[in-house]
């Protein structure tokens, strides 16, 4: 059961250009998430997050969107830039209450190639 | 400062075999994690530390998987028997505290079980 799912395995956008990236979740108990940025031969390093009592967190070039009601969220990149080609994964966590111990769902990865 | 560490980069091994895998985390982050990815999926949350303890070992996919966590650092990812279901990156994360903190991780180390 794929509780958390990023639909497009690839998205190919030109250097300044807007770069969407989508995610759907299932579970309504998720009340964290975060964005996963990840180098070939790389671990997945952290980008940004967003908890479920905001719908948008910016931080530079990269915004989070949250829409609770259709459990969907995507991450905008502008100006995309070379370097920002990557596998980029979503991930959620159900922290209610301080329970959560950090256990994160990820969702495929997307691959996403910006041209210069 | 130092990242998290993982050793071998890659394993072959043949099946049947066990393997260890070893995650050095961050100094003095007391939470460590446990991931595998396979080919064309996401991160599939296997165990957690929180210090030496394992409070959940519900994640682990069979008997065959075990873990441990020895100072409050270094842990070991123990296969036995490998299956070449097995055959996945392993990803080891750490983090300050238990919860919501940023998880970082390691470059993970590639298991082919032929």
């Amino acid at each position: 059961d794929q509780q958390v799912k990023q639909n497009s395995p690839s998205l190919s956008v030109q250097e300044g250009r807007i770069s969407i990236l989508n995610c759907d979740y299932t579970n309504s108990m998720f009340d964290y998430f975060l964005w996963y940025k990840k180098y070939p031969a790389e671990g997945p390093t952290f980008l940004i997050s967003i908890s479920s009592i905001k719908d948008k967190n910016e931080d530079g070039r990269f915004t989070v969107f949250l829409n609770k009601s259709a459990k969907h969220l995507s991450l905008h990149i502008v100006p995309s830039q070379p370097g920002d080609s990557a596998v980029y994964f979503c991930a959620a966590e159900n922290n209610a209450g301080g329970t959560s111990y950090g256990k994160l769902t990820f969702g495929q990865g997307t691959i996403l190639t910006v041209h210069p | 400062g130092a990242g998290v560490s993982q050793s071998p980069s890659n394993k072959v091994t043949e099946k049947g075999k066990d393997v260890e895998l070893r995650c050095d985390p961050i100094s003095g982050h007391t939470a460590l994690y446990w991931y595998r990815q396979r080919l064309g999926q996401g991160l599939e949350f296997l165990i957690y530390f929180q210090g030496n303890s394992a409070p959940d070992k519900s994640g682990l996919p069979s008997d065959r998987f075990s873990a441990e966590r020895t100072g409050e650092s270094v842990s070991t990812l123990t296969i036995q028997r490998t299956q070449q279901e097995d055959s996945a990156v392993y990803l080891c994360a750490s983090s300050l505290e238990i919860y919501t903190d940023t998880q970082y991780f390691g470059p993970g180390t590639r298991l082919t079980v032929l």
